[in-house]
């Protein structure tokens, strides 16, 4: 069935430092590609989102990558800050029924100061 | 901006009790979705909702069911609660593909 695999699950950086968290999915027809940011007990909050007919997409310190090819995608976060610890989620889109997400096992980054 | 509201925000109940949680999505918003997330895991999706009709299902108990009404509303009805069904239950909306989250219902099942 679908399946997004993320990795790592953890990650542990010093502040200023970059990170960057990889996700592999299955369904070759998923065309969407958002990242969540939760802390704990809390919402998922969308940070990024890329579409399949682009490659990369920047926001500030935050970018996102994709290689349909590959059917990888990856966060690139920039200039850490001890405020980025939290689980980042990625998901794609199942391409069955709506928009369901398919989301990753998460990572949990910690931004030591 | 007006946000995904959910109610109520945290519920505490006995095994084989009731539960109804409720989500009111963001104004315009055609689809919402709900998700179950355990401690520790990535949200789960559960069932979700498009113009007041079910338009997908996802690992839903049999024991659950929900719907959406004519406000948009949705509510997701939970019976014969089990220890296990005690997560976080997100209502998520959207107006196209990307999903924007309520602040969730913590549920603990006694």
């Amino acid at each position: 069935g679908e399946n997004v695999e993320q990795h790592p699950s953890t990650l542990s950086v010093q502040e200023g430092d970059s990170a960057v968290i990889k996700c592999t999915y299955s369904d070759s027809a998923s065309n969407y590609f958002p990242w969540y940011k939760q802390e704990l007990g809390k919402r998922p909050q969308l940070i990024i989102d890329i579409r399949s007919n682009v490659g990369e997409k920047k926001d500030q310190r935050i970018a996102v990558t994709l290689n349909k090819t590959a059917k990888h995608f990856s966060l690139h976060i920039t200039e850490t800050q001890p405020e980025d610890s939290a689980v980042y989620f990625c998901a794609a889109t199942s391409t069955s029924g709506t928009y369901k997400y398919i989301f990753g096992t998460g990572t949990r980054l910690k931004v030591l100061a | 901006a007006a946000g995904v509201i959910q109610s109520p925000r945290h519920l505490i109940k006995e095994k084989r009790e009731t539960a109804t949680l409720k989500c009111y999505p963001i104004p315009r918003h055609d689809t919402v979705y709900w998700y179950q997330q355990g401690p520790g895991q990535d949200p789960q999706f559960l069932i979700s909702f498009y113009e007041k009709m079910q338009s997908d299902k996802g690992s839903i108990p049999d024991r659950f069911s929900a719907q959406q009404f004519s406000d948009y509303h949705s509510e997701l009805n939970m019976s014969s609660l089990e220890l296990g069904d005690s997560a976080l239950y997100f209502c998520a909306s959207s107006l196209g593909q990307g999903q924007f989250f309520g602040p969730g219902t913590r549920l603990t099942v006694l």
